[in-house]
């Protein structure tokens, strides 16, 4: 069974620092995507980056950027220049290559971007 | 373009009784997955629709059903109640049937059973 894990419930960071996120998943699969979504207190899940597979090279959006490590099956979350905006629940989630939208979450990590 | 639209916002309801909750997805996606969320289990996937079709089901009790339209809008049904079942549930439409297209999220449906 495929698995994510995200080992910080809680973190914090001083606005326009840097912080970054680990999540690592586990799964036999060769073909799969990893996601990190952003949950704000507004409850909407919205999509900050995603990266496939079979791609080598990092995704990056803006200030966000992932350091995905296939073979440590690592896919940690960047946030550069951290603003007051990004404060909300960030989500590591995990599909498979098939024809599915079953996407597994992690538990989450709450970030608070400090003034 | 509207977003994906869940309807009602807040529900409260007795153990016992039976709930319905709506989910409009963006125009011309057809796929429909619905996620519960909870603060101790998580989000966890419920059911996948897709052209009228479940394509995938999670691992709940068959209290837990799910239907989708020829329009792709899609409900979800959970009888019999339990006070485990509060949570919020949310709701997601992509275009296709690939991961590569996007899955939008609606602002969810927040369901406390008393």
């Amino acid at each position: 069974a495929q698995t994510v894990t995200q080992s910080q419930p809680e973190m914090s960071v001083q606005e326009a620092e840097t912080v970054t996120l680990s999540c690592t998943y586990d799964t036999s699969e060769s073909n799969y995507y990893l996601f990190w979504y952003k949950q704000p207190p507004s409850r909407q899940m919205i999509l900050v980056i995603r990266q496939e597979a079979y791609k080598q090279q990092n995704a990056t959006e803006n200030r966000f950027s992932v350091n995905f490590q296939k073979a440590a099956k690592s896919f940690s979350l960047k946030i550069s220049d951290s603003q007051l905006g990004d404060t909300a629940m960030y989500f590591c989630a995990f599909i498979n290559g098939g024809a599915t939208n079953k996407l597994i979450f992690g538990t989450g990590t709450l970030l608070a971007v400090q003034p | 373009k509207a977003g994906v639209t869940q309807t009602p916002r807040y529900l409260i309801k007795t153990r016992g009784q039976q709930v319905t909750l709506s989910c409009s997805p963006i125009s011309g996606h057809r796929s429909v997955s619905w996620y519960q969320q909870t603060p101790g289990q998580g989000l966890q996937f419920l059911f996948e629709y897709f052209s009228e079709t479940q394509r995938n089901k999670g691992n709940f009790p068959g209290r837990f059903s799910g239907r989708q339209f020829s329009n792709s809008r899609s409900e979800m049904n959970v009888s019999t109640l339990e006070l485990g079942d509060s949570a919020l549930y949310l709701c997601a439409s992509s275009r296709q049937d690939s991961p590569n297209s996007p899955l939008h999220f609606g602002n969810g449906t927040r369901l406390t059973v008393t």
